[in-house]
């Protein structure tokens, strides 16, 4: 069974960069597509973005080009990159994997604020 | 971009059943997946492919998917259900994942 967990900062300062990681556990993350999908605070869930095994990525259009999402196989984990943080960037970062684009493992969710 | 439409809401009352829609454009010819969340916790897939339940998830839950409109149906609701219900879609046209807005279900 395919376990995530997110890991990273709780707390970011605007203009500056997040990086999350996701570390899987209970499988290989040499298959699956492997996503990252955030939730502000009372709303509903938005897509980032996926990376797939292979290496390829794609990135939800909606959202600026400030994202990017990584693969580390030899860790077994993936990450997340977000530049130039604003407070609308406050959310629960979930990661996320699917044998196709849907979402059967999700992890637990890491809340990030981004404040001064 | 193609775009999901939910109600924001739907109240049931406990053992009947609640219907959650999900409109788009021809959505029938797409695989439509249900997630669940419980408050505090991180969404559960209930129906992929439109039809199909993963393991572990009741035959309660039931999805359908025509014309514009998919739905999931809870049959003999219970007071577990109440959570907010999400449908997802793969874009094709653009390779993008795309969220319905969420229907919190009410169990009265």
């Amino acid at each position: 069974q395919l376990q995530l967990q997110e890991s990273g900062p709780g707390l970011v300062k605007p203009s500056e960069t997040l990086s999350l990681t996701c570390t899987v556990s209970g499988g290989s993350i040499s298959s699956y597509y492997w996503s990252w999908i955030r939730q502000a605070p009372g709303k509903g869930l938005e897509w980032i973005g996926y990376i797939y095994y292979s290496g390829n990525t794609n990135y939800n259009p909606s959202l600026k080009s400030r994202f990017t999402v990584s693969l580390d196989t030899s860790k077994n984990h993936f990450s997340l990159n977000l530049t130039s943080v604003t407070t609308a960037d406050t959310a629960i970062y979930y990661c996320a994997a699917g044998t196709s684009l849907l979402f059967d493992y999700w992890g637990q969710g890491i809340l990030v604020t981004v404040s001064s | 971009s193609y775009v999901l439409t939910q109600a924001p809401s739907v109240s049931v009352a406990p053992r009947q059943t609640a219907r959650i829609t999900c409109g788009g454009n021809i959505i029938g010819t797409k695989s439509v997946h249900w997630y669940q969340q419980r408050p505090g916790q991180a969404p559960v897939l209930v129906v992929y492919d439109s039809t199909d339940r993963p393991s572990g998830i009741p035959e309660r839950f039931s999805g359908s998917n025509s014309g514009n409109t998919a739905t999931l149906t809870i049959s003999t609701v219970e007071d577990g259900d109440e959570a907010d219900y999400y449908c997802q879609v793969w874009d094709s046209s653009g390779d993008f994942v795309v969220f319905g807005g969420g229907t919190k279900l009410t169990v009265l």
